[in-house]
C-alpha cells in the first residue's frame, strides 16, 4: 500500500543521546515535511524539503537537522536530545507539481528522559 | 502563506450538519484553501481544497465566499467518528514551501 512510513513508532531516549527518526514515502512526491505536536497544541513545522537535495527551516528548527539525499527518504536527526523535544513527530509528503493534498505518516512518539 | 483564524471549539449533534468557519482575510489570488482533520493520535487527513469555486467530495463540502476572505467546511451529516481537530490552511497554488498549520477547531459530535 502506497504511503508514508515512519520509524520507530515510539522511543524512549536518554537526554544527550543522538537519535534519527526515519521517514520514507513511495509516492515519488517532491516535497516532504517534519512536524512536531505537543499535548494540546497544533502541528508545528520543523523542517521541510521541496525537492531532493534541498531543505528549509520551518517554525521550530532549533535542535533538529534534516537531509534529503533522495526523493523517498527524509530523516530527522536530534543531535543531542533534550527533554523539551519530547513530542509526537509527524512526517508528511506532497506532490509539489500539483495542488494536491499532503499525506501524513502515523507519527513517532518520542520521550526524552 | 496567508494566516487563518478558526474558532477553538464547536459542538454538533450527531446526524446534523457541522459548519466549520475559517477566516483568511489576507489570502492572495494564487492561494488555495485546504482543510485537514486530525482524529486523536493519528496523522492529519486531507479533506478537501478549493481556489474560488465551491467544492464537494465524498467527505465534505467547501464554501468559499466571493471575496475569498473566508470559507466554511460543511460535514453534511456528522457522525461520532467525525469528532476531531479540523485545520484550515491557505497555501500557494504552486504547492511548494512551508505547509503551516494553525490551532484548528476541535469539533465534538455529540449523540
Amino acid at each position: 500500500i502506497a504511503g508514508i512510513t515512519q520509524a520507530p513508532t515510539s522511543q524512549i531516549l536518554a537526554a544527550g543521546r543522538r537519535m534519527t527518526l526515519r521517514c520514507t514515502q513511495d509516492m515519488r512526491h517532491n516535497a516532504m515535511y517534519w512536524y512536531r505536536q505537543d499535548l494540546g497544541l497544533g502541528l508545528r513545522l520543523i523542517h521541510y524539503s521541496n525537492t531532493a537535495g534541498t531543505t528549509g527551516k520551518g517554525e521550530v528548527p532549533d535542535g533538529y537537522s534534516v537531509s534529503r539525499a533522495n526523493t523517498d527518504d527524509f530523516p530527522l536527526t536530534l543531535a543531542s536530545a533534550v527533554p523539551s523535544q519530547t513530542s509526537v513527530y509527524f512526517c508528511a509528503s506532497s506532490d509539489s507539481s500539483r495542488s494536491t493534498e499532503a499525506f501524513f505518516g502515523q507519527g513517532t512518539r518520542l520521550t526524552v528522559v | 502563506d496567508a494566516k487563518t483564524t478558526q474558532p477553538p471549539s464547536m459542538d454538533c449533534a450527531e446526524g446534523r450538519a457541522a459548519n466549520l468557519p475559517c477566516n483568511h482575510s489576507t489570502i492572495s489570488g494564487n492561494e488555495y484553501v485546504y482543510w485537514y482533520r486530525q482524529i486523536h493520535s493519528q496523522g492529519p487527513q486531507y479533506i478537501i481544497h478549493g481556489l474560488k469555486n465551491n467544492e464537494t467530495n465524498e467527505m465534505a463540502s467547501l464554501i468559499i465566499t466571493e471575496d475569498r476572505k473566508s470559507s466554511t467546511l460543511i460535514l453534511p451529516h456528522a457522525t461520532l467518528r467525525d469528532t476531531a481537530v479540523y485545520y484550515c490552511i491557505v497555501r500557494s497554488v504552486f504547492n511548494t514551501g512551508k505547509l503551516i498549520f494553525g490551532q484548528g477547531t476541535t469539533l465534538q459530535v455529540k449523540p
